[in-house]
């Protein structure tokens, strides 16, 4: 167990919909970066959040976007939902990769449009 | 542009043998590396990392190997086990302070064979 928690674990939503997926860090962790996964490829970085703000933006599509809130949990919001959009959507945390301290993820959220 | 992470895509090793995932990158400022497990619909699981002043750092049944002349590093895990069985990624932190994101190759496929 890496101590980061994310829900849903599965989630199943059509087209044009909108679904937000949660996060909560390691305790203490103040980073929080958003990764997706297609089926068989690699991870994908998104976007990450340090303390509450806006640390670094990845290729993330305008229709998604994320915050971090004052308890540090963190939420990805996908909208104007599209087949492609289909994949495990991960969320990892971290104090500082700069000092050489790694990252740990959760077990993803799958989410599925159909 | 910078690349980490360059793998072969598959590797198959009988149970029991010594096992050898090769890992090349780009940025010669690299100076932190890490290397994740992943079992099919999990996320990355953190294994074992390495800093670029070591040659060397050593785990429960893996070994990481940083050979920063020729931008190389490797996995090496002994006596492999089929719950070794997964796909194998090293990362390298990335962005103007080293903290903005971790980099993912493509990953190793790592197959035992009973």
């Amino acid at each position: 167990d890496s101590g980061v928690t994310q829900t849903p674990k599965h989630l199943i939503t059509a087209t044009g919909q909108r679904v937000t997926l949660r996060c909560s860090p390691r305790s203490g962790d103040l980073s929080v970066y958003w990764y997706q996964q297609s089926l068989d490829q690699g991870l994908q970085f998104l976007i990450h959040y340090y303390n509450g703000e806006e640390r670094a933006k990845g290729n993330i599509l305008e229709r998604f976007s994320a915050q971090q809130f004052p308890d540090l949990h963190s939420e990805l919001n996908l909208s104007s939902l599209e087949l492609g959009d289909s994949a495990l959507y991960f969320c990892a945390s971290g104090v500082d990769l700069s000092t050489g301290n790694t990252i740990y993820f959760g077990e993803g959220s799958w989410l599925t449009v159909v | 542009g910078e690349s980490v992470g360059l793998h072969l895509p598959t590797l198959s090793v009988q149970e029991g043998d010594n096992s050898i995932i090769n890992c090349a990158y780009s940025n010669s400022a690299s100076d932190y590396f890490i290397w994740y497990k992943q079992e099919s619909g999990k996320g990355p699981q953190f294994i074992i990392d390495i800093r670029s002043n070591m040659d060397k750092r050593q785990g429960q049944r893996v070994t990481v190997l940083l050979n920063k002349t020729v931008k190389h590093l490797s996995l090496q895990i002994a006596a492999t086990q089929p719950g070794d069985s997964a796909v194998y990624f090293c990362a390298a932190p990335r962005g103007n302070f080293g903290n903005e994101k971790l980099t993912f190759g493509t990953g190793t496929r790592l197959t035992i064979i009973p």
